[in-house]
């Protein structure tokens, strides 16, 4: 199976614009997490999404949001860009899930978003 | 409440030592606990996962990790150092509510 992937890989975005990143999860894997990974706050939880709906939301302005497409893809916006979001944004694909149980979360390689 | 503590922000190991790495976790709930590594420029891999089952867990590449409820840890050991093994470790818990929590990482450098 391939894995997850991420684009693109790298960016390079001017403050005050938008930016949408894209995820395609492991084949059948129906949840898929963003998170925001930076040397200061290490990783930090974005949201989830299942099934197209937004199950889990970290603690982020507004100006991040995300959604989920019937494929399972996933796209992630950030708009009005800050010097502060530069980082490295990693999707993660878990295993179908009906709603309970824990399931192991596997990795895209990132996109570095560097905002100027 | 779900937490996890990394006690260490980086450990130096020479090659063909043992590993350690720890991890104390907080839940509120009986948790699922997880090792992931990050090496250079590459996304995170799952090293190994606690689920309730055996207290003991094995991972890839030699790396085992024993959950101890009473003292709340979940340390990630491996025998021997492998050069390859020099990277970023990560401890994570999780609810049943599939979101995870990560702790700030270890740097792991193996010296030759």
């Amino acid at each position: 199976k391939a894995g997850v992937t991420q684009t693109p890989r790298y960016l390079i975005k001017t403050r005050g614009q938008q930016v949408t990143l894209s995820c395609s999860p492991i084949s059948g894997h129906r949840s898929v997490s963003w998170y925001q990974q930076t040397p200061g706050q290490g990783l930090q939880f974005l949201f989830e999404y299942f099934s197209e709906t937004q199950r889990n939301k970290g603690n982020f302005p507004g100006r991040f949001s995300g959604r989920q497409f019937s494929n399972s893809r996933s796209e992630m916006n950030v708009s009005t860009l800050e010097l502060g979001d530069s980082a490295l944004y990693l999707c993660a694909s878990s295993s179908p899930s009906t709603g309970g149980g824990v399931y192991e979360q596997y990795f895209g390689p990132g996109t570095r978003l560097t905002v100027t | 409440a779900q937490s996890v503590t990394q006690l260490d922000s980086h450990v130096s190991v020479s090659e063909g030592t043992p590993v350690l790495l720890r991890c104390n976790y907080s839940s509120s709930y009986s948790p699922s606990l997880f090792w992931y590594v990050q090496h250079p420029n590459k996304g995170l891999q799952l090293l190994l996962k606690y689920t309730s089952a055996a207290t003991l867990v094995k991972g890839i590449n030699g790396f085992e990790a024993e959950f101890k409820k009473s003292e709340t840890s979940f340390h990630l050991t491996k025998p021997s150092a492998h050069m390859s093994d020099a990277a970023e470790y990560f401890c994570v818990v999780s609810n049943t509510g599939n979101q995870f929590y990560f702790g700030t990482g270890t740097s792991l450098t193996v010296i030759p």
